[in-house]
């Protein structure tokens, strides 16, 4: 994961806000995703935005991108301690045919009632 | 998304032997990938699996200790030979959704080697 890093915790309370960040090295980058998982399971595609976005909302998720800054956020509101997992910060890159992803170390995010 | 089922879910095997683990997928995709998750660490690229075609390997992995196969557009193998303690992992398959970018994984074999 060096070239797509993330802070390795996060510790919010249940009903707050939770940001989550990633940074990224490549200015090609075309795709760049979250996904999440949960103890003892796999991973679920929670969303992704392609790079000539700023933001994208699905529900309580939000994701911000900003590319002058390679920088890229997960925003989760209303947080429950479902959302108790870690979650990675991925990124794919041209050629167009290249679905390969590079992904950071993982945030672990812990809901405390 | 694609549905994607693993087998074995877990096992635990002794050091020198060989796992075979199957990826099955519910659709028809060119592209399947072998990804690596080591404890309390990140996902990385094993192989790229393409249909009719010899597996592709990302740096720091090889045909001899990973060979895999891929015998029709909806199934994959990969087999982790010669184990040793160092190749406890999960190992996830993934394949590329319908949505052009969206990527979907498996729920993971969970292998641990004594």
């Amino acid at each position: 994961g060096e070239d797509v890093e993330q802070s390795l915790f996060l510790s919010v309370r249940e009903g707050d806000s939770s940001v989550i960040n990633c940074t990224y090295t490549d200015s090609s980058s075309t795709y760049l995703y979250w996904y999440k998982q949960e103890p003892g399971a796999g991973l679920q595609l929670l969303t992704y935005i392609f790079s000539n976005m700023d933001m994208k909302q699905d529900q309580r998720l939000t994701v911000l991108l900003n590319k002058k800054d390679k920088h890229l956020s997960l925003r989760i509101a209303d947080t429950q301690t479902g959302d108790s997992a870690i979650y990675f910060c991925a990124e794919t890159r041209r050629p167009s045919n290249d679905y390969k992803l590079s992904f950071g170390a993982g945030t672990t995010v812990t809901v405390r009632a | 998304s694609a549905v994607i089922s693993q087998k074995p879910s877990r096992d635990i095997c002794q050091r020198g032997t060989s796992l075979t683990i199957q990826c099955q997928v519910d659709s028809q995709v060119t592209m399947m990938f072998w990804y690596r998750q080591q404890p309390g660490q990140s996902l990385t690229l094993i192989a790229t699996a393409n249909q009719g075609s010899e597996a592709t390997y990302e740096s720091g992995f090889v045909i001899d200790k990973f060979p895999i196969s891929r015998p029709n557009l909806t199934f994959s193998t990969l087999t982790v030979s010669n184990m040793s303690p160092e190749d406890s992992s999960i190992y996830l398959c993934s394949v590329p959704g319908r949505v052009a970018y969206e990527q979907y994984f498996g729920p993971g074999t969970r292998l641990t080697v004594t």
